[in-house]
């Protein structure tokens, strides 16, 4: 298996502009979860998603933020505008018999 | 609510040392608690994982953990470090009642530094 995908790796937008990150968790997982990592406020859960379903999103700092699910193998997650504090690490991750699984991450650089 | 307290930002240990992480955890109920580690650049791996069964984790790479109720900890120790032990490692909680099926609250992470 090739595990958690995400894309793009490396992402640098300019201030205003629309980011759109996206994930492909392991087949046969059943829950996706977005974490965001900066050195200020660590690992902060964003969202996450039962059987393509949203369960909470508390998470998500603003409405700038969004995220889907589609279908069973992919996600998204949008930035809308971006903002210069939205940079940091994404991660997305996939959930089986209690063991989260981490893609390598997404790193966003908003100029 | 959950939180996960991680002592110490920066912990550096000879190679062929004993390796302490200390992690202590908040929570109203025993939650299910993790160790996760990342080297540069990458993402999260898991060491271990505390499910309400043994109270003693053995995990990857000569890892474990020990589940204290009383002390509400679940520190991470392994006897003899190796330079390939340097790392970040995060400990983390989750809410029992969702069988591990709830996102994760992480600690702030504790950098290991072996040292020659």
């Amino acid at each position: 298996d090739a595990g958690v995908i995400q894309s793009p790796r490396h992402e640098v937008t300019e201030m205003g502009q629309e980011v759109t990150l996206r994930c492909k968790p392991i087949s046969g997982h059943n829950s996706l979860f977005w974490y965001r990592q900066t050195m200020m406020r660590g690992l902060e859960l964003l969202i996450y998603f039962n059987n393509n379903v949203p369960i909470d999103d508390s998470g998500m700092p603003e409405d700038r933020f969004s995220a889907k699910m589609p279908n069973a193998s992919f996600s998204t997650l949008k930035i809308q505008p971006s903002e210069p504090r939205d940079s940091a690490v994404y991660f997305c991750a996939s959930l089986s018999y209690n063991e989260q699984f981490f893609g390598p991450g997404t790193r966003l650089t908003v100029l | 609510a959950q939180s996960v307290t991680q002592l110490g930002s920066h912990v550096s240990v000879s190679e062929g040392a004993l390796v302490l992480l200390r992690c202590n955890y908040s929570s109203s109920v025993p939650p299910y608690l993790f160790w996760y580690v990342q080297y540069p650049n990458q993402g999260l791996q898991l060491l271990l994982k505390y499910t309400s069964a043994a109270t003693l984790v053995k995990g990857i790479n000569g890892f474990e953990a020990e589940f204290k109720k009383s002390e509400t900890s679940f520190h991470l120790t392994k006897p003899s470090a190796h330079m390939s032990d340097a790392a970040e490692y995060f400990c983390a909680v989750s809410p029992p009642l969702g069988g591990g099926a709830d996102g994760l609250t992480f600690g702030k992470g504790t950098h290991l530094i072996i040292q020659p």
